[in-house]
């Protein structure tokens, strides 16, 4: 089976400061692709971040970097100069190659502080 | 560029009554998607169309949830009848083709109260 765990039901974290939600993923295929989306209380999902999985170096997108350990099955987010406006749930996903069927995990809920 | 655009955002009904939920894609994108997020998870895929044919349905309670996609652009789904664990956010979303590079985007949701 197919599955996503983000284990982290909910993380806090101060304005500036830097946090790091974590995510692991099961599959057999070789060929997929990982995100991070973004899920504020409007409930529209945005992308944050996508890394192909046969691509070693990780994934950077302004304030959000990715740690991709491919033999791990781990896509942990990373959040740097943490923003009010960053607070939201954030889910993992990840796709097969063909098909665009995106896989969720529960979501982690971010709460910034000021 | 216009969003993926859904109705309503919000509905209430008594089970064993009807609902339906209507989305519109992106122009131009020819994948669609209806996913459905119960609180406290991430969403399900229910059904996947490539223009107007169906791609993957395998999620979709069928004996009472259907959807469609008749001319390749806006979608309807359907309950008849509603149950009480089918309350929860109904997300559509679409991209330009269905390979994993096209990224989904994703409308503001209905979220959906069965009493």
């Amino acid at each position: 089976a197919q599955t996503v765990t983000q284990s982290q039901p909910e993380m806090s974290v101060q304005e500036a400061e830097t946090v790091t939600l974590s995510c692991t993923y099961d599959t057999s295929e070789s060929d997929y692709y990982l995100f991070w989306y973004k899920q504020p209380p409007s409930r529209q999902m945005i992308l944050v971040i996508r890394q192909e999985a046969y691509k070693q170096q990780n994934a950077t997108e302004n304030r959000f970097s990715v740690n991709f350990q491919k033999a791990a099955k781990s896509f942990s987010l990373k959040i740097s100069d943490s923003q009010l406006g960053d607070a939201a749930m954030y889910f993992c996903a990840y796709n097969l190659e063909y098909g665009n069927k995106l896989v969720f995990g529960a979501g982690t809920i971010l709460r910034v502080k000021s | 560029e216009a969003g993926v655009a859904q109705s309503p955002r919000y509905k209430i009904i008594e089970k064993r009554q009807s609902v339906a939920f209507w989305c519109n894609p992106i122009s131009g994108h020819a994948t669609l998607y209806w996913y459905q997020q119960i609180l406290g998870q991430g969403p399900k895929l229910l059904i996947q169309f490539q223009n107007n044919g169906v791609v993957d349905d395998s999620q979709l309670p069928k004996d009472r949830f259907s959807a469609e996609r008749l001319k390749g652009v806006d979608s309807t789904l359907k309950i008849q009848p509603a149950k009480l664990e089918d309350s929860a956010v109904y997300l559509c979303a679409s991209s330009f083709r269905d390979r994993s590079t096209d990224t989904q985007y994703f409308g503001p949701g209905t979220r959906l109260t069965v009493l």
